[in-house]
């Protein structure tokens, strides 16, 4: 079945510090990919929507230039989070529709803590 | 506004069959989905309706009714891997996926 890798799986920095996340889709082609973000005891709260070949579409209260989003090809997405601080820490997860209307096929997740 | 609602938590019996009920208010409806979610890992696919009536998939089934804005997710002979949350999303008419705040299923010897 269709795959989606993300990776790092956990990291760790310090605040101030940037950090990127990357979102591939092995075996399929992704025009369009999710950039999600959950709390501890939350539910999924989408951030943006990355388009390949423009630019990311982000949700009401998500800073656009805290969090880069870029989707340079049809299988890779990066979401960058700048200047990182304690309160970004949090579990961020990339997902991908193997085609329209169909699951949405999620990476692995990155347990990002900064400290 | 959107909303789904489902219940926060639900205990169940090794063994047992619990339904984890969801319901929604949506701009439009392209389908509905239900993902498992272990504890600090992604969620995983388990079933899409977008038809009312039944779908069945092993131990887990799912149910649809569009006209009453509700959904169901059906699961036998509860095994002690079934621990997870259990996160319904219905993809709108601009085919984004609104989820729910998943139900914490607790699963008892």
């Amino acid at each position: 079945g269709a795959v989606v890798s993300q990776h790092p799986s956990w990291v760790i920095c310090k605040s101030g510090t940037s950090v990127k996340i990357e979102c591939r889709s092995l075996d399929f082609q992704a025009t369009t990919m999710f950039w999600y973000r959950q709390f501890p005891k939350q539910s999924l709260m989408l951030m943006a929507t990355s388009n390949e070949g423009s630019k990311a579409t982000y949700e009401q209260g998500v800073e656009k230039d805290k969090f880069l989003i870029n989707h340079a090809s049809l299988t890779l997405s990066t979401l960058t989070v700048t200047s990182a601080h304690p309160e970004d820490s949090s579990f961020y997860i990339c997902s991908a529709p193997y085609r329209e209307n169909t699951e949405a096929f999620f990476g692995q997740g990155t347990r990002l803590t900064v400290v | 506004g959107q909303n789904i609602d489902q219940p926060t938590e639900m205990t169940a019996t090794e063994g047992a069959i619990v339904q984890i009920n969801c319901t929604y208010q949506t701009s439009g409806f392209n389908g509905l989905f239900w993902y498992q979610q272990h504890a600090g890992e992604a969620p995983t696919f388990l079933s899409y309706n977008v038809l009312d009536g039944l779908e069945e998939k092993g131990r887990f089934s799912s149910f649809l009714s569009r006209s009453k804005g509700y959904s169901y997710l059906l699961l036998k002979e509860l095994q002690m891997k079934d621990s997870a949350s259990y996160l319904c999303a219905v993809l709108d008419s601009n085919y984004q996926l609104i989820w729910g705040a998943g139900t914490k299923l607790i699963i008892k010897p």
